[in-house]
């Protein structure tokens, strides 16, 4: 079946603009997972979803960051008043209720010049 | 707070031979440990995990093991290939849809 997407595949942006990434888990996974990825380093954690609800978000770095998913499927990461500091690979993975097993999208590269 | 190791941050091998990946984690209630193969461009595909209950797991020529004392945990290919080539994390996590925190990466370089 069909994986986790997201979109858009690249995203550059001006400091200051507003940018939204988009994630499509995979269908009857009920949680879901942002990761930020910088140039040769591992994901680190963002926030995640259980169903509708951020059930953790202790990753995200300040209140430019949030992240919704109003129906319990698509999720929307917001970043408010970009700086050059938040270009990365942003990463979305979703699992199964009560499964170990995060499976990634193919990621967001922002870029905020 | 939580933290992975890993080691060597490069591995250059002959194909045919064997790699070897090693990780530690600090975290002691961690009881999930998956490894992931990231290629360039694409987001991380997992392609072995094991529990704490296990001391070892096998996957063709992947292997994993588990020191829970020691808080080790290796990654092992064996027979590599061409296309083994890629860049490898591991990672933790505490409990069922826990947030996994990853090490920094291996870069796998396998030459024919």
């Amino acid at each position: 079946g069909a994986g986790v997407s997201q979109t858009p595949s690249n995203k550059v942006t001006e400091k200051g603009k507003y940018v939204e990434l988009r994630c499509d888990p995979i269908s009857g996974h009920t949680a879901l997972y942002w990761y930020r990825q910088s140039l040769g380093q591992g994901p680190e954690f963002l926030i995640y979803f259980q169903g509708t609800g951020a059930a953790d978000d202790s990753g995200l770095p300040n209140d430019r960051f949030f992240a919704v998913r109003p129906e319990g499927s698509v999720s929307t990461l917001k970043i408010q008043r970009t700086e050059r500091g938040d270009s990365a690979v942003y990463l979305c993975a979703s699992s199964q209720q009560g499964g170990n097993e995060q499976f990634f999208g193919p990621g967001t590269r922002l870029t905020v010049l | 707070g939580e933290n992975v190791e890993q080691h060597p941050s490069t591995l250059s091998v002959q194909e045919g031979d064997s790699a070897v990946i090693k990780c530690t984690y600090s975290d002691s209630a961690s009881n999930y440990f998956p490894w992931y193969k990231q290629e360039l461009g694409k987001g991380p595909q997992l392609i072995i995990d094991i529990r704490s209950n296990v001391g070892e797991k096998k996957d063709q020529r992947i292997a994993v093991t588990l020191n829970k004392t020691a808080k080790h945990f290796s990654l092992h290919i064996t027979e590599t290939q061409p296309e083994d080539s890629a860049v490898y994390f591991c990672a933790a996590s505490r409990y069922n849809t826990d947030k996994l925190i990853f090490g920094t990466g291996t870069r796998l370089q396998v030459f024919p």
